[in-house]
């Protein structure tokens, strides 16, 4: 299975400024996700990033909030923008890996996210 | 869209007994059915899928089975031990193009030593 780190792990943000998650494949694929899990809640697709495509975004979510780059096939960042308490969260990248027939999606560790 | 229910939200078991977790769906196209367990401050992790030409997958003492004519699907844990406790997401996707899944809500089991 594919290994997936994220950067940073966890930070603690005043209310107003923007975060740059980093998610980091050891091998290239095609799709990349991003998921926000709110505490104790389960896990809401953000958007997926295609490498050299724009995201496509879920209901409720907004480029301009969450910017979202895929330079190559084995790089994504997630930007939280102009973030309030509400943003408070985990933060997941995810991948599709496929192995034969069988697709599956593998988590990254998550980024941590306190807005005060 | 797909839309997934999970029961119960919290189970609470003796260490030795079964635990079952249950989930329905709605989208009839859905042919793939992944089950995460989530511990406590740490990712998310694939412990076992079953596809929907598939009634029973077992794994040790993990078990899936899938109803496709009433759209649910359950886990069952046998002989629970307390690193079982943690939280159980199931997911429900078409698998059509890319594969990208419909989560429940998790459920949080408890395994009492």
């Amino acid at each position: 299975s594919a290994v997936i780190s994220q950067k940073p792990s966890r930070d603690i943000c005043q209310r107003g400024t923007s975060l740059t998650i980093q998610c980091q494949v050891d091998s290239q694929v095609t799709m990349m996700f991003w998921y926000r899990q709110q505490p104790g809640q389960s896990l809401t697709l953000i958007a997926t990033a295609n490498q050299g495509s724009e995201a496509t975004y879920e209901s409720g979510f907004v480029i301009d909030k969450f910017p979202i780059s895929r330079p190559n096939l084995t790089f994504s960042t997630l930007t939280v923008s102009n973030m309030s308490p509400e943003d408070s969260s985990i933060y997941l990248c995810s991948v599709e890996d496929r192995q034969g027939a069988r697709e599956t999606q593998y988590f990254g560790p998550g980024t941590r996210l306190l807005v005060l | 869209g797909e839309n997934v229910e999970q029961h119960p939200s919290t189970l609470s078991v003796q260490e030795g007994d079964s635990a079952v977790i249950k989930c329905t769906y709605s989208d009839s196209a859905s042919n793939y059915f992944p089950w995460y367990k989530q511990e406590l401050g740490k990712r998310p992790q694939l412990i076992i899928d079953i596809r929907s030409n598939v009634g029973e997958k077992k794994d040790q003492r993990i078990a899936v089975t899938l109803n496709k004519t009433a759209k649910h699907f359950s886990l069952h844990i046998t002989e629970t031990q307390p690193e079982d406790s943690a939280v159980y997401f199931c997911a429900a996707s078409s698998g059509e193009g890319s594969y990208i899944p419909t989560f429940g809500r998790g459920t949080s089991l408890i395994v009492h030593p």
